[in-house]
């Protein structure tokens, strides 16, 4: 199986922060990598697809970039509809995903 | 409009079996693979499996295989996941998703959500 960690499990910024969240893969997964956002009671919503491509609707402020086993997710400048938990998802081979990171008001 | 709507929360014991479901609407049920989606109380996200219901081939993450069963009716665009013995430790979130292929991603749409508790 590929496993997916994630880095930091907990992040504290505040609003107008650059955050970068790392993604690390235990084998290549070429590019084949999403990044979602989920709020309490809600389910997850898609932001990145393909380590780096935009999913349609989503603010240019996040970013994705990377590919093999290291990837990043960023938010150029962090808004206070922002903060939540970002997950990210290997989908090379059976899918699996990283356990999270939780965006926290500082 | 893509829609998925899954079955509604469930309270259940030990031992009990259980099966919820997953209707898609506003596209082909059959061209999309559908799978599931663990998330355990204050937990992340687990993916289970996936099946594509055009033909009912289904793959199992190997930490659910044999755990639970996921099936489909195209008849009537409807997507299964069950459990014959439930455990205390099912307790969770399930949510069912359309990925685009037949490794689970990316998942543009999402259902709402089954609350399954299992406690005596």
């Amino acid at each position: 199986d590929i496993q997916m960690t994630q880095s930091p499990s907990t992040l504290s910024a505040s609003v107008g922060d650059r955050v970068t969240i790392t993604c690390r893969a235990s084998q290549s997964i070429s590019s084949w990598l999403a990044w979602y956002q989920q709020k309490p009671g809600k389910a997850p919503k898609l932001l990145i697809y393909k380590a780096s491509s935009l999913e349609s609707g989503v603010p240019s402020r996040f970013s994705g970039s990377g590919s093999g086993t290291e990837f990043t997710l960023t938010i150029s400048s962090l808004q206070p509809d922002d903060f939540a938990t970002y997950y990210c998802q290997q989908y090379n081979s059976y899918s699996a995903f990283g356990g999270g990171t939780k965006v926290e008001i500082k | 409009e893509v829609q998925l709507v899954q079955s509604g929360a469930e309270v259940k014991k030990p031992g009990e079996s259980l099966k919820i479901s997953c209707k898609g609407s506003g596209y082909s049920f059959t061209s999309y693979w559908i799978g599931w989606v663990r998330q355990m109380p204050g937990k992340g996200l687990e993916w289970m499996g996936i099946i594509y219901p055009g033909d009912s081939d289904t793959r199992y993450s190997p930490s659910f295989q044999g755990q639970v069963t996921i099936s489909a009716d195209k008849s009537i665009s409807t997507a299964y996941l069950q459990w014959s013995s439930l455990k205390a430790s099912d307790t969770a979130m399930y949510y069912c998703a359309r990925p685009e292929g037949p490794f689970g991603g990316p998942i543009d749409y999402w259902g709402q959500g089954t609350l399954v508790t299992v406690s005596s």
